[in-house]
């Protein structure tokens, strides 16, 4: 079963606006980790955020991680059109012995 | 560095027939992935090996799924017989060590069934 999930499930933007994505999981996580997969380059690793953060910084990414409402977001600022594609969160559950269970993606579309 | 490389690139094959997918994951990640991805989900776990011992098969269908990493290198997914429902991307990623670490991951195996 999945235990993450991502909200929008599509979003399209502007070039140069920012995009906004959500993700909720259901039970105590060892930290939460967000992918990116387009059709170029296959699934690649963005950003891993512990249990004990609450935010992270990567380039133009901007993740926060609120434990307390079992909640991360992926802010983008300043989309570009390589930024084209889908994005999962995925999560280390606690009792999963640090394997991890991808949500089912945000799929984003920037525009020209 | 190199990636974790995959093949075949793609596979179609009739229902009932067997095919087998081959990982080589980066040189020294102890921890080897194959998840499956069927259109329009996120990847889901269907075998986690540390070195070459299985960590978690939990979500692989064993009788017909099977998978093997030799000498905690390369390994092999094989389906056998196969059903339409096993159409999907098989995905294999390595790691140093496992959730702790982020995942690197091939180009994967897009797999028709017919």
């Amino acid at each position: 079963s999945q235990q993450g999930e991502e909200d929008p499930q599509a979003l399209s933007i502007q070039e140069g606006e920012n995009a906004t994505m959500n993700c909720s999981y259901k039970t105590s996580i060892n930290n939460l980790q967000w992918y990116r997969q387009n059709s170029g380059r296959g699934l690649v690793h963005l950003i891993l955020i512990r249990s004990n953060e609450r935010e992270k910084h990567s380039g133009r990414l901007r993740v926060t991680l609120d434990t307390s409402k079992k909640s991360s977001s992926l802010l983008i600022t300043a989309s570009r059109a390589a930024d084209t594609a889908s994005y999962f969160c995925a999560t280390d559950e606690v009792i999963s012995d640090y394997k991890l269970s991808f949500g089912a993606g945000t799929t984003v579309t920037v525009r020209a | 560095e190199a990636g974790v490389a995959q093949s075949p690139r793609y596979k179609i094959i009739e229902k009932r027939q067997s095919v087998a997918f081959w990982c080589n994951p980066i040189s020294g990640h102890a921890t080897l992935y194959w998840y499956q991805q069927i259109l329009g989900q996120g990847p889901k776990l269907l075998i986690q090996f540390q070195n070459n011992g299985v960590v978690d098969d939990s979500q692989l269908p064993k009788d017909r799924f099977s998978a093997e990493r030799l000498k905690g290198v390369d390994s092999t997914l094989k389906i056998q017989p196969a059903k339409l429902e096993d159409s999907a991307v098989y995905l294999c990623a390595s790691s140093p060590g496992g959730g702790w670490y982020e995942q690197y991951f091939g180009p994967g195996t897009r797999l028709t069934v017919t």
